[in-house]
């Protein structure tokens, strides 16, 4: 699985666009990118996946740039609820999920 | 909406003892895993099962653990004799190979050893 690198942690005001970066330079050419994310002790939650094109679903938008070196999980409209550590995952599928240390995004009233 | 249950939510147990860990995937998944949290640390990977066995396993699922799919719906995880260390969240999860294999994950079971 490639390497990702992510900030430790963002803060993001309530309301607004929470933009969080991932760095995956190593990335295989059919290996997705995987988002996922854990709020407080609760199970792993998929938020969303991709592999060369953006990507958008109910929770969250997935813009992957053109080298596919990094790409960005971006939450329109932040509430409380997404206060969470994000894990940006590096997968060809059906394996295991490689989980690092992620983003504790803090979401501000 | 579908989702990965797991029972029970607490488990006490005291160290040396068997403890049988319960899931039932999401039906129609074909892959499941398990994956254990120490608290304040990383989720890892203990072991992946399909087509009734195991596909992968992480040095940690050595031969105190085991894994089971008894019955069409559930999906077990024992550990034969439970150490201090064993004590951790167990996460089930479940994926579907025919929508890019996203994996679905239960809440979890918090063992605790003593």
């Amino acid at each position: 699985d490639a390497k990702t690198t992510q900030p430790t942690s963002m803060d993001c005001a309530e309301g607004r666009a929470a933009n969080l970066p991932c760095n995956h330079s190593t990335i295989s050419g059919n290996e997705y990118v995987y988002w996922y994310r854990q709020i407080h002790s609760q199970g792993p939650q998929y938020i969303i996946h991709g592999l060369k094109n953006n990507e958008t679903n109910e929770m969250a938008s997935l813009i992957i740039t053109e080298d596919r070196k990094s790409s960005t999980l971006i939450l329109p409209h932040a509430t409380l609820r997404d206060t969470a550590v994000y894990y940006c995952i590096g997968n060809f599928g059906n394996e295991k999920l490689t989980f690092g240390t992620g983003t504790r995004l803090t979401i501000i009233p | 909406e579908p989702e990965v249950t797991q029972t029970p939510s607490h488990q006490v147990t005291q160290m040396g003892q068997e403890v049988i860990l319960r899931c039932v995937p999401i039906s129609n998944h074909l892959y499941f895993y398990w994956y254990r949290q120490i608290l304040g640390q990383k989720v890892e990977f203990l072991v992946s099962f399909y087509n009734n066995e195991i596909s992968e396993k992480s040095e940690i699922f050595d031969d105190q653990f085991s894994v089971e799919r008894p019955d069409g719906s559930n999906f077990t995880l024992k550990i034969r004799s439970t150490k201090l260390e064993d004590s951790a969240m167990y996460f089930c999860a479940s994926s579907d190979p025919t929508s890019d294999y996203e994996q679905y994950f239960g809440p979890g079971t918090r063992l605790t050893v003593t």
